[in-house]
């Protein structure tokens, strides 16, 4: 299958900074990529839905200054943790579609934040 | 009511055995069923990719689509101690997809 590429795989940082997460899509191109949140033992969650060279699109509740979303390219979509606090540990996936109206997703490896 | 509803288990079988993981959903508009599987600490890897009702095998796993139930299935023969991970479903009208709050399996030698 379609590989994507998450980084980085782990990431500590102080309370109030901000933590850049990429995901890049290997050997295809994706001009939708959507962002994932996780809480232990519980399923995904979607965040938002990332089109390049566009505004994302975020789902409800999510907070889109604090989540700062960017699909500069075909194959990489940035997420951005800004001001990070405690409550935003969690763990952060991406996945993308192949091509354009694609139906199956990839994942990446997933990014496990954690805020002291 | 949930769209995706998943029994999130835990749900402990010998080795050997044949497993049965589910999931019923709530909308009709949704066209494409999915199973991923997900180590822990790990992003979902997609195992199964279905359109239509009706099976569709891969190996030891066969996924299952009932779409007048609104039931989807995946089984997996002969299951194995590297099967022992969370299993997810989910489904789409094309477009985003919806997760099942995934059941945990885990698989004793």
């Amino acid at each position: 299958g379609a590989v994507v590429s998450q980084h980085p795989s782990r990431v500590i940082c102080k309370s109030g900074t901000s933590v850049k997460i990429e995901c890049r899509s290997l050997d295809f191109q994706a001009t939708t990529m959507f962002w994932y949140r996780q809480f232990p033992k519980k399923s995904l969650m979607l965040m938002a839905t990332s089109n390049e060279g566009s505004k994302a699109t975020y789902e409800q509740g999510v907070e889109k200054d604090k989540f700062l979303i960017n699909h500069a390219s075909l194959t990489l979509s940035t997420l951005t943790v800004t001001s990070a606090h405690p409550e935003d540990s969690s763990f952060y996936i991406c996945s993308a579609i192949p091509g354009q109206g694609g139906t199956e997703a990839f994942f990446g490896q997933g990014t496990r934040l954690t805020v002291v | 009511q949930k769209e995706v509803e998943q029994d999130p288990g835990p749900l402990s079988v010998p080795e050997g055995a044949i497993v049965s993981l589910n999931c019923t959903y709530s909308n009709s508009a949704f066209q494409y069923f999915m199973w991923y599987r997900q180590y822990s600490r790990k992003g979902p890897e997609l195992l199964m990719y279905t359109y239509s009702s009706g099976n569709k095998e891969d190996g030891r796993f066969t996924a299952q689509v009932d779409k007048s139930s609104k039931y989807i299935s995946l089984f997996i023969r002969d299951s194995q101690p590297s099967d022992s991970a969370t299993y997810l479903c989910a489904m789409s009208a094309g477009g985003k997809l919806i997760f099942g709050q995934g059941t945990e399996l885990s698989v004793k030698p």
